[in-house]
């Protein structure tokens, strides 16, 4: 039973363009999604994140949308860059409490120069 | 911030044997937790301490596995009787709890375990 699904395993984008890195969710008690990203030999690395009180949140490059409704939060990456070429993890859980995060299986963005 | 350390970065083991991983956690953070991960998956949740205190634990691990943090410092894990099914990247984190909010979890660079 996955509770977090990214259903694309990989996205090429040209550089420059806009990256946009989709999730979807099934439990209604997530109020609390983060989006990682990862290089081969090293750990996640934690990018942004969002609170179900909020639908956007913007970091420099990077924001996350959030659609409760829907269940689905998508990543944009604007504009894209070739270091932004990695795997991305969606992860959810409980913005209080002790429930673990719980991670999609991961999208790998490769940004062409 | 030295960052969450894990060691060691590889380790190769024949079936059978027991293996022990250490993480040391970013200093002030009270929370630590352990993932697995194999190709294709994202990471998943196997324990997580409250400081001294192991307060879940997941399906995944079996009576193999064990975890300690001893005195909320560092953290052991350790697989006993490992298996070819064991291998994978062992992840450890570490995160602050504020008392009311949650905060991202930091990971180190992981344990690859292969067992042969």
């Amino acid at each position: 039973d996955q509770q977090v699904k990214q259903n694309s395993p990989s996205l090429s984008v040209q550089e420059g363009r806009i990256s946009i890195l989709n999730c979807d969710y099934t439990n209604s008690m997530f109020d609390y999604f983060l989006w990682y990203k990862k290089y081969p030999a090293e750990g996640p690395t934690f990018l942004i994140s969002i609170s179900s009180i909020k639908d956007k949140n913007e970091d420099g490059r990077f924001t996350v949308f959030l659609n409760k409704s829907a269940k689905h939060l998508s990543l944009h990456i604007v504009p894209s860059q070739p270091g932004d070429s990695a795997v991305y993890f969606c992860a959810a859980g409980a913005l209080s409490g002790n429930t673990p995060l719980v991670f999609g299986k991961g999208t790998r963005l490769s940004v062409i120069a | 911030d030295t960052g969450v350390s894990q060691n060691p970065r590889h380790k190769i083991t024949k079936r059978g044997q027991n293996v022990t991983f250490r993480c040391d956690p970013i200093s002030e953070h009270n929370r630590l937790y352990w993932y697995r991960q194999t190709l294709g998956q994202g990471p998943e949740f196997l324990t997580y301490f409250q400081n001294e205190a192991q307060l879940e634990k997941s399906r995944l691990l079996s009576d193999r596995f064990s975890a300690e943090r001893p005195k909320g410092s560092f953290s052991t894990l350790e697989i006993q009787r490992t298996e070819q099914g064991d291998s994978a990247m062992y992840l450890c984190a570490s995160s602050l709890d504020r008392g009311r909010w949650n905060s991202p979890l930091h990971f180190g660079n992981g344990t690859r375990l292969t067992v042969t």
